[in-house]
């Protein structure tokens, strides 16, 4: 799976919306890009998903750009509750057996009231 | 949604002995579970991937003999830490992989069991 880059952390005011970056230059074409989240001392979330086209859902909103060597996720009203580590992941999709995530260093969101 | 849960949420245990975590996903079936291990102030870390029916793969630098990790169920899954020592003290975290057309198929995580071996 294609390795990906964070930034660390990153403040957000409450209300404001959060962008988080992800480099992913060596993505293939049958990696996705998926986010997930982990609320201190809890499991991760799954937030979205996607292969090339932009996708928004209930929680968030990913933008993927065009070379797909990058993505961003949107939180488009950030709260106190969103405080987190976000991982971005690249992970091929295959279909037969389940495959593990690998998660790197995620970035540290701190929303700010 | 998917719900996966674990139990217990947490536990303290006494140099030696073993302690069993159960990882059950609540309203799908799961031939595949995986455990992952956090220390503090690090990422997740993949132990091992759990098949239903058969024999676990773990990780490189797992020990598989110290972890032992039994899918007896299409909704169950354990990790017994044996003979547990404080360098063992982790939060220890399962996840299950919805099937295709559930949930979109996506991994879901438990909430977490910590760990601490005194």
């Amino acid at each position: 799976d294609a390795k990906t880059t964070q930034p660390p952390s990153m403040d957000c005011a409450e209300g404001r919306a959060a962008n988080l970056p992800c480099n992913h230059s060596t993505i293939s074409g049958n990696e996705y890009v998926y986010w997930y989240r982990q609320i201190h001392s809890q499991g991760p979330q799954y937030i979205i998903h996607g292969l090339k086209n932009n996708e928004t859902n209930e929680m968030a909103s990913l933008i993927i750009t065009e070379d797909r060597k990058s993505s961003t996720l949107i939180l488009p009203h950030a709260t106190l509750r969103d405080t987190a580590v976000y991982y971005c992941i690249v992970r091929a999709i295959s279909s037969g057996s389940a495959r593990q995530l690998t998660f790197g260093s995620g970035t540290q969101l701190t929303v700010l009231p | 949604g998917a719900v996966v849960s674990q139990h217990p949420s947490w536990v303290i245990c006494k140099s030696g002995t073993s302690v069993k975590i159960e990882c059950r996903s609540l309203d799908f079936q799961a031939t595949t579970m995986f455990w992952y291990r956090q220390f503090p102030k690090q990422s997740l870390m993949l132990m091992a991937t759990s098949n239903e029916g058969s024999k676990a793969t773990y990780e490189q630098g797992v020990e598989k003999d110290k972890f032992l990790i039994n899918h007896a169920s299409l909704t169950l899954s354990t990790l017994t830490v044996t003979s547990a020592h404080p360098e063992d003290s982790s939060f220890y975290i399962c996840s299950a992989r919805a099937p295709p057309g559930l949930a979109g198929g996506e991994q879901y995580f438990g909430p977490g069991t910590r760990l601490t071996v005194t």
